[in-house]
């Protein structure tokens, strides 16, 4: 069975503060997947990344996927209260259609 | 429209009620998927969808019943639920299936089942 174990599972932080969540398994994946939940909303895609090694921005977010394709990091830049929610982190498998999911870091930025 | 969108937004129904819940893609995809997300615990894959068929079912109680009429259109029929099926329950649609992973989410229906 394939798990993505999600550290830390929450985090408090204030405004301006740089953070890293971290998303690990002992499964290959084909491709990885980070996503924002808000409060009474469903995910929001963030990113995708397929190569090992690979290293993606977005704005103050830095996305990593590990050499082995089995992990990967969302670092965040100068935090903002805006970038408070839950964080998801998803895998896809080479031989099937379906994501599995980590357990989520729920991320508070305070002002 | 563009995107997801799901109806009702919350329900809060008896376990003897029968309810619906309906979700609408707009992006052109040939997959959908049901999702049960409960408080700590990840997302848990209820059923996929390719081509209005059913290609998963991930050992859901029968009480749950999912229904495909087109690509575009899905539903999640209850009846006879259990306080412990009280939870957020999103609808997801991908290009296709298998293949295609990045999915794009509703935003859920709040479900409580008293």
């Amino acid at each position: 069975t394939q798990l993505l174990e999600q550290s830390p599972q929450f985090l408090s932080i204030q405004e301006g503060e740089n953070l890293t969540v971290y998303c690990n398994s002992s499964s290959v994946f084909s491709s990885l997947q980070w996503y924002r939940q808000e409060p009474g909303e469903g995910p929001v895609l963030l990113v995708t990344v397929v190569t090992g090694g690979e290293v993606k921005k977005l704005k103050r977010l830095t996305f990593q996927f590990g050499d082995a394709r089995k992990d990967s990091s969302l670092h965040i830049t100068a935090a903002q209260p805006g970038d408070t929610g839950l964080y998801l982190c998803a895998g896809g498998g080479s031989n099937t259609g379906k994501l599995i999911f980590g357990q989520g870091t729920t991320l508070q930025v305070k002002p | 429209e563009t995107g997801v969108t799901q109806t009702p937004r919350h329900l809060v129904m008896g376990m003897t009620n029968k309810k619906s819940l309906k979700c609408e893609q707009h992006l052109g995809h040939n997959a959908m998927y049901w999702y049960k997300q409960s408080a700590k615990k990840p997302l848990e894959l209820m059923f996929v969808y390719s081509l209005e068929e059913r290609v998963e079912n991930n050992s859901v109680p029968s009480r749950f019943s999912p229904e495909c009429p087109n690509s575009s259109h899905l539903f999640l029929h209850l009846h006879t639920l259990q306080p412990e099926d009280s939870a957020l329950y999103l609808c997801a649609s991908s290009q296709d299936f298998p293949g295609a992973h990045e999915q794009y989410f509703g935003p859920g229906t709040r479900l409580t089942v008293t």
